[in-house]
């Protein structure tokens, strides 16, 4: 059981560039969600998806676009890269986003991101 | 829907118990309280959760106060490998995490 995948690990951009995260949730998860975590700081929601064709905003979602074709997959792209986009990204699912019993979200490894 | 707030950081220790807070006092009547740890920029990995009840897992025992406005995660014995952010949020909050407690078990 694989549960929640994402690639790249590591990734150097060059300011302007783009570039997809992947994430992929064997689980069967309804819902998903990016992360990013800067030095010493805590994780903060860049964007959600409660299931397939559904997305919605989290509380940093300027410079990044989402979309969700499937149950198990949640790319997360980058449009134009910027410094401030240096940071550390996970990738998280769970069954429910919401007043469940058993609702654990699951966290990816993280990606390593830095935009020079 | 529960906004945690929990203290920036603590020490603890080793070998003695570790007790986290965390107040949550908008939390709603069918709202469950979740804690996770993050070991040194590792992804998060759940530890424990609850209603009502007290209680415990092989990692940490959860003390939720009986208005549920407030609950303590407890690490009975810490050990040095519980250096970690712990985060404690509702789960009606949209899997929103705050900054965490910080906890330092020393030698």
């Amino acid at each position: 059981n694989a549960g929640v995948t994402q690639t790249p690990k590591f990734q150097v951009l060059k300011t302007g560039q783009s570039m997809t995260l992947q994430c992929a949730q064997d689980m069967n998860h309804e819902y998903m969600s990016w992360y990013r975590q800067d030095p010493g700081m805590g994780l903060r929601l860049i964007h959600y998806s409660v299931g397939a064709g559904i997305t919605d905003q989290g509380e940093v979602p300027n410079g990044y676009n989402v979309s969700r074709s499937t149950t198990e997959d949640f790319p997360l792209r980058l449009l134009s890269a910027a410094p401030s986009q240096t940071s550390v990204y996970f990738c998280a699912s769970s069954y429910s986003n919401r007043g469940r019993a058993g609702n654990t979200i699951y966290f990816g490894e993280g990606s390593w991101l830095t935009v020079v | 829907d529960a906004k945690t707030t929990q203290p920036t950081s603590m020490d603890c220790a080793e070998g003695r118990a570790a007790n986290l807070p965390c107040n949550h006092s908008t939390i709603s009547g069918n709202e469950y309280v979740y804690w996770y740890r993050q070991i040194h920029s590792q992804g998060p990995q759940y530890i424990i959760h609850g209603l009502k009840n007290n209680e415990t897992n092989e990692m940490a025992s959860l003390i939720i106060t009986e208005d549920r406005k407030s609950s303590t995660l407890i690490l009975p014995h810490a050990t040095l490998r519980d250096t970690a952010v712990y985060y404690c949020i509702g789960d009606n909050n949209d899997m929103r995490f705050g900054a965490g407690t910080r906890l330092t078990v020393k030698p």
